[in-house]
């Protein structure tokens, strides 16, 4: 069965320090997709990356990173020099692929609230 | 821009009483799904649908159902309202088109309150 695990309900950090929030996941598929969303106090659930099993290199964007590791079925994400605005839910889902026509159903992990202290 | 429009942001209903929430996205998505968010439990899919007047069940789909009749407007009922249906509730969107599984594109979301 699918499943994603965030085991760390909440963090609260300093701004400026670096944060990693972890996200473990469960599959039988060899093909699948796994994503982050944001989640800021309004409401809006923002997307931020989509990765394939295919592609393990790891991405950067900005002070956002994310590491994808097929051998511990990770996919954490990285925060550098964090700040206020960077306060939100953050949630990491997977979807299995399908065939042409997919209908893309996220399995979502419960989420980790992050609050970035000024 | 994606846009994913949800007809409300704040909805009190009594017990009992049938509640529609609306959704309409103005991307030609082919998907729209239907999700609640509890405190602790993350979002659990609803409902969801991949074609005009295609219905498929999520993970929790008692006490709701849907409809769409338009590809752009996605409609959830609560068929009677009951207090456990207090929630958040989402509303996406995602395209089948471009390779692999597209993202999906989220409303601001509708907090329904069951009185």
């Amino acid at each position: 069965a699918q499943k994603v695990t965030q085991a760390q309900t909440e963090i609260s950090v300093v701004e400026k320090e670096d944060v990693t929030l972890d996200c473990v996941y469960e599959t039988r598929d060899t093909t699948y997709y796994l994503f982050w969303y944001k989640q800021p106090p309004s409401g809006e659930l923002v997307f931020l990356i989509r990765r394939n099993s295919f592609d393990e290199q790891n991405e950067i964007s900005g002070r956002y990173s994310w590491n994808f590791q097929k051998s511990t079925s990770s996919f954490n994400f990285t925060i550098t020099a964090s700040q206020v605005v960077d306060s939100a839910v953050y949630f990491c889902a997977l979807s299995e692929a399908g065939g042409g026509g997919a209908t893309n159903k996220l399995i979502f992990g419960t989420g980790t609230l992050l609050a970035v202290q000024p | 821009d994606v846009k994913v429009t949800q007809s409300s942001r704040y909805l009190v209903k009594r017990t009992g009483e049938k509640v529609f929430l609306e959704c309409v996205q103005d991307m030609d998505h082919e998907n729209m799904f239907w999700y609640r968010q509890d405190p602790g439990l993350g979002l659990r899919l609803i409902y969801f649908s991949y074609d005009v007047k295609m219905k498929e069940k999520g993970d929790i789909p008692e006490g709701y159902s849907v409809s769409r009749e338009k590809k752009e407007r996605f409609s959830l009922i609560l068929e009677s309202a009951s207090t456990n249906q207090t929630s958040m509730y989402l509303c996406a969107s995602s395209t089948v088109r471009g390779m692999g599984n597209q993202p999906q594109h989220f409303g601001d979301g509708t907090r329904l309150s069951i009185l």
